[in-house]
């Protein structure tokens, strides 16, 4: 069994500051785990995922995400926020084999302060 | 980067009417889902299909049937709509294989409104 939890469904940091989104999850094999990002009136965009190699992540638009197995957490960060970063963050859990179905968390809104 | 196509991306139609969203990837993917969104809330898998002649039902239950006659093509109908379906609708796929880990590619979606 897998599951996600994303911890705020609303996250407002200010232009400029670090974006922190969180990321927990559970799952009875070692995960696969991915960000998405969805734009008002569009569908989701793959940002990155964590294959178990690296730990720490690079994707697209300037994000990173770290695996820490002891934490169960695969958090999303970004240096710098961006106007252009207002969005909804969604985290998913699969297993390597994709024998289970892809498990997403409810979601995370961010508000970026000019 | 991901080439699944959505039709239509935007539809307004009447109560009891018949309607069938498209949805089609040129991925070769064996497996394609849709998904069921409300503007700014979770996804909920709605069907699924791991192959040529495989449609199983999601987590959420819908009104809604799927068919999967080829590969690459994977519409959602509903027969008789009603205003409870308006929402979002979104295609996707994702390939097979150990390592894959089901990497989950979407298309834009489609906004249905029933009036």
């Amino acid at each position: 069994a897998q599951s996600v939890t994303q911890l705020g469904s609303h996250v407002s940091v200010s232009e400029g500051a670090l974006v922190l989104l969180r990321c927990n999850y559970s799952s009875s094999v070692p995960p696969y785990l991915f960000w998405y990002v969805q734009y008002p009136n569009q569908g989701l965009q793959l940002l990155l995922k964590y294959t178990s190699a690296a730990t720490l992540v690079k994707g697209i638009n300037g994000f990173e995400a770290e695996f820490k197995k002891s934490e169960t957490s695969f958090h999303l960060t970004k240096p710098s926020a961006h106007m252009s970063d207002a969005a909804e963050y969604f985290c998913a859990v699969s297993d390597p084999g994709g024998y289970q179905k892809v498990t997403f968390g409810t979601g995370t809104k961010l508000q970026v302060i000019p | 980067e991901a080439d699944i196509y959505q039709t239509p991306r935007y539809l307004v139609i009447g109560t009891g009417k018949k309607i069938t969203l498209e949805c089609s990837q040129t991925m070769g993917h064996d497996k394609m889902y849709w998904y069921q969104q409300d503007p700014g809330m979770e996804l909920h898998l709605i069907h699924y299909s791991y192959g040529v002649n495989s449609t199983e039902k999601g987590d959420l239950s819908s009104e809604s049937t799927v068919s999967r006659i080829r590969t690459e093509h994977f519409p959602l109908t509903l027969e008789s709509a009603r205003p409870s379906h308006t929402s979002q609708y979104l295609c996707a796929s994702s390939e097979s294989g150990t390592g894959s880990g089901n990497t989950i590619y979407f298309g834009e979606g489609s906004w249905l409104t029933v009036v």
